[in-house]
C-alpha cells in the first residue's frame, strides 16, 4: 500500500536559518506529491505540489522536487521566518478513482526570533 | 485559490446529543468530499469519502451509523455525529476535490462533548 515517511519533529530554528524537512514515500504507479501546512487551530493549506518526476513545486519561498529515483519530496526553504512556524504535512495521491491522500505524520516547525 | 468553509468552527454539546457539521466549497464544485479526524499533535485520519449524490465510503473502523455523511450537492457535504460521547471529541476537517487531484481543506471544526 501507499505510505509517507516524514522527518520527525519538532524542529526548532532561528530566524533566517535554512530549513529541510525530509519526506520519502512508497506508492504504486505515479503519485502526485504535496506539502500542506497547518497553522495552530486551523485546517490544512496547500503549500505546493508536484505531479511528475523532476517537477519542482514552489510557493512562498518553499521548494520541493519530485525525485522518483530516491522516492523523495523534501521540503526546503532558504531563510525561514517566525511566521513559518506551523505543522507541515507531506502527502501523496495515487492514481485511481478515489485519489485519496496518504499523509505523513507531520513535522512541527518552530522559528525563533 | 479554491476555498472550503466549515460551520461551525467550534461546538460544545452534551453527551447523547447529535451535532451536524457543514462543509461548503465556495468557488468550485467538489466532485468528491472527504472527512478527516485529527487528534492532538497527530496526523489526519480519513474517515470517509463521499461523492455527490451517492453513499459515502467509510474507512475501516469508522461507524457509518455513528458518523452520518450526506453529500447532497456539488458544494455541500454534512457530517452528523449522532449520540455524541466524550470520546468523539476531536478536530474534524473536511476537504473538497474538483476534477483535479488536489484537495482543498476547510478550517476545521473543534467538537467538545461534555
Amino acid at each position: 500500500g501507499n505510505s509517507v515517511t516524514q522527518m520527525e519533529g519538532p524542529v526548532t530554528l532561528s530566524e533566517e536559518a535554512f530549513l529541510t524537512i525530509n519526506c520519502t514515500y512508497t506508492a504504486t504507479g505515479y503519485p502526485s506529491l504535496f506539502w500542506y501546512v497547518q497553522y495552530p487551530g486551523e485546517g490544512l493549506q496547500l503549500l505546493l505540489k508536484a505531479t511528475k518526476a523532476d517537477d519542482k513545486g514552489s510557493n512562498k519561498g518553499f521548494e520541493a522536487t519530485y525525485r522518483k529515483e530516491t522516492t523523495s519530496f523534501h521540503l526546503e526553504k532558504g531563510s525561514v521566518q517566525v511566521s513559518d512556524s506551523a505543522v507541515y504535512f507531506c502527502a501523496l495521491s495515487s492514481p485511481g478513482s478515489a485519489r485519496q491522500l496518504t499523509f505523513g505524520s507531520g513535522t512541527q516547525l518552530t522559528v525563533l526570533p | 485559490g479554491a476555498v472550503v468553509s466549515q460551520h461551525p468552527s467550534r461546538v460544545i454539546c452534551k453527551s447523547g446529543t447529535s451535532v451536524k457539521i457543514e462543509c461548503r466549497s465556495l468557488d468550485f464544485q467538489a466532485t468528491t468530499m472527504f472527512w478527516y479526524r485529527q487528534f492532538p499533535k497527530k496526523s489526519l485520519m480519513l474517515m470517509a469519502t463521499s461523492n455527490e449524490g451517492s453513499k459515502a465510503t467509510y474507512e475501516q473502523g469508522v461507524e457509518k451509523d455513528k458518523f452520518l455523511i450526506n453529500h447532497a450537492s456539488l458544494t455541500l457535504s454534512t457530517l452528523t455525529v449522532t449520540s455524541a460521547h466524550p470520546e468523539d471529541s476531536s478536530f474534524y476537517i473536511c476537504s473538497g476535490r474538483p476534477s483535479t487531484d488536489t484537495q482543498y481543506f476547510g478550517p476545521g471544526t473543534r467538537l467538545t462533548v461534555l
